[in-house]
């Protein structure tokens, strides 16, 4: 089967470090994204990962150890417009190349 | 325009109506998508296109589902006899190829409430 698990709720306060956890389970797998989607917005890109290790993107950082099926994204000097919902995207070439997504992780960040 | 359009932004209809969706993709993207969002949950897939391939239809939740992409374009999701499970937020995205980083481009989705 097919299944992608995140927290569905992280709080964390202005300033700090907040990581988000993805595992996935895919009877394929050809790359990890993470979204960012605000309340009300279409989700948007904020990174990809296709091989083991950390690809960091300015206050966002995404890691992807693929033996384990495991993912974090890692948000550095929260500030409040970080608050959204983080969705964990798999690529699954298997039938075809549709990419799974998970049920999201909403971020709190407070003052 | 420079992003992914989709049409109407919001949908008003009742039980057992036939409802029309329109997306516009990114000018020279050959993949598009189709998903669902429910409130407060993450995006189910529905359908893809990939240039002149068969569209993979894996995700439609029901014959009353049906897309179709004219002239590797625009696309249209059509539900025919709607029904109150099928409120929710219907996504569009469009990516250039079919690359290793396959970023999809998301359109700002239409409304549907189905009363």
């Amino acid at each position: 089967g097919q299944n992608i698990d995140q927290p569905t709720e992280m709080t964390a306060t202005e300033g700090a470090i907040v990581q988000i956890n993805c595992t996935y389970q895919t009877s394929g797998f050809n790359g990890l994204f993470w979204y960012q989607q605000h309340a009300g917005e279409a989700p948007t890109f904020l990174s990809y990962n296709v091989l083991d290790g950390l690809e960091e993107k300015g206050r966002f950082s995404s890691f992807l150890s693929r033996s384990k099926g495991y993912s974090y994204l890692l948000l550095k000097e929260l500030q409040m417009k970080d608050s959204a919902s983080y969705l964990c995207a798999v690529r699954d070439p298997t039938g075809g190349f549709k990419t799974i997504f998970g049920a999201g992780t909403r971020l709190f960040v407070k003052a | 325009g420079a992003g992914v359009s989709q049409s109407p932004s919001n949908k008003v209809t009742e039980k057992g109506k036939d409802v029309e969706l329109r997306c516009d993709p990114i000018s020279g993207h050959t993949a598009l998508y189709w998903y669902r969002q429910s409130l407060g949950q993450g995006l189910e897939f529905l359908i893809y296109f990939q240039g002149n391939s068969a569209p993979d239809k894996s995700g439609l939740p029901s014959d009353r589902f049906s897309a179709e992409r004219t002239g590797g374009s625009v696309s249209t999701l059509t539900i025919q006899r709607t029904q109150q499970e099928d409120s929710a937020v219907y996504l569009c995205a469009s990516s250039s190829d079919f690359g290793q980083q396959e970023t999809q481009y998301f359109g700002p989705g239409t409304r549907l409430l189905v009363l």
